[in-house]
């Protein structure tokens, strides 16, 4: 069976700082990963995957993720926080003996003071 | 390109009634998803549809159903509703499995009293 565990239900962070929201997964097989942010009253958009090659991926909005595979981590970074970038995020994982399902996590609220 | 849309946006239901959810893909996608999304359960993964097979079941019981017509346009219908459905449902569909990204609808928020 496939899971994913976001240990912080919130993040805070302070508008120009460094963010980090936390996923670690479990998969049989290789993992394909995945993050997606939910907006208030918006619905949720991707924002970047891992399948394979490098280890550091890049997305949308200046946000990039760092596959661990030794931790089964896959922590989701941005070297500036922007007061915008409070949303609630999901991290995903599939594995490629079951691709058809998608784990989600139980998302992590990000909220970015001024 | 247009969106995944879902109608209706939503529903009030009562107890026992039944429910049928649609869901509209992006043009060209063949995959579609369903999740539930409460405050409580996170997003649960209800079912997956391609070419019109369901190919993946979360657990959930037999009340929930769905299928996907030939346009790869879905639906998906809760049977004998409870209080405990009440949620937020969401589409998603994908040009495959796997390695692609899901694109997610707006959702239909379904009250059941």
């Amino acid at each position: 069976a496939q899971s994913v565990a976001q240990p912080e239900d919130q993040v805070n962070v302070a508008e120009g700082n460094p963010l980090t929201v936390k996923c670690t997964y479990s998969v049989s097989g290789n993992p394909y990963l995945f993050w997606y942010v939910q907006y208030p009253n918006r619905g949720l958009q991707f924002l970047l995957k891992y399948i394979t090659g490098d280890n550091l991926v890049k997305g949308s909005y200046g946000f990039e993720a760092e596959f661990n595979k030794s931790q089964t981590s896959f922590h989701l970074k941005k070297p500036s926080a922007l007061v915008s970038d409070s949303a609630l995020y999901f991290c995903a994982v599939r594995d490629n003996t079951n691709a058809g399902k998608s784990t989600f996590g139980d998302g992590t609220t990000l909220t970015v003071k001024p | 390109k247009a969106g995944v849309t879902q109608t209706p946006r939503y529903l009030i239901k009562t107890r026992g009634q039944q429910v049928t959810l649609s869901c509209s893909p992006i043009s060209g996608h063949r995959s579609v998803s369903w999740y539930q999304q409460t405050p409580g359960q996170g997003l649960q993964f209800l079912f997956e549809y391609f070419s019109e097979t369901q190919r993946n079941k979360g657990n959930f019981p037999g009340r929930f159903s769905g299928r996907q017509f030939s346009n790869s346009r879905s639906e998906m219908n809760v049977s004998t509703l409870e209080l405990g459905d009440s949620a937020l449902y969401l589409c998603a569909s994908s040009y495959g499995t796997g390695t692609n990204e899901q694109y997610f609808g707006p959702g239909t928020r379904l009250t059941v009293t």
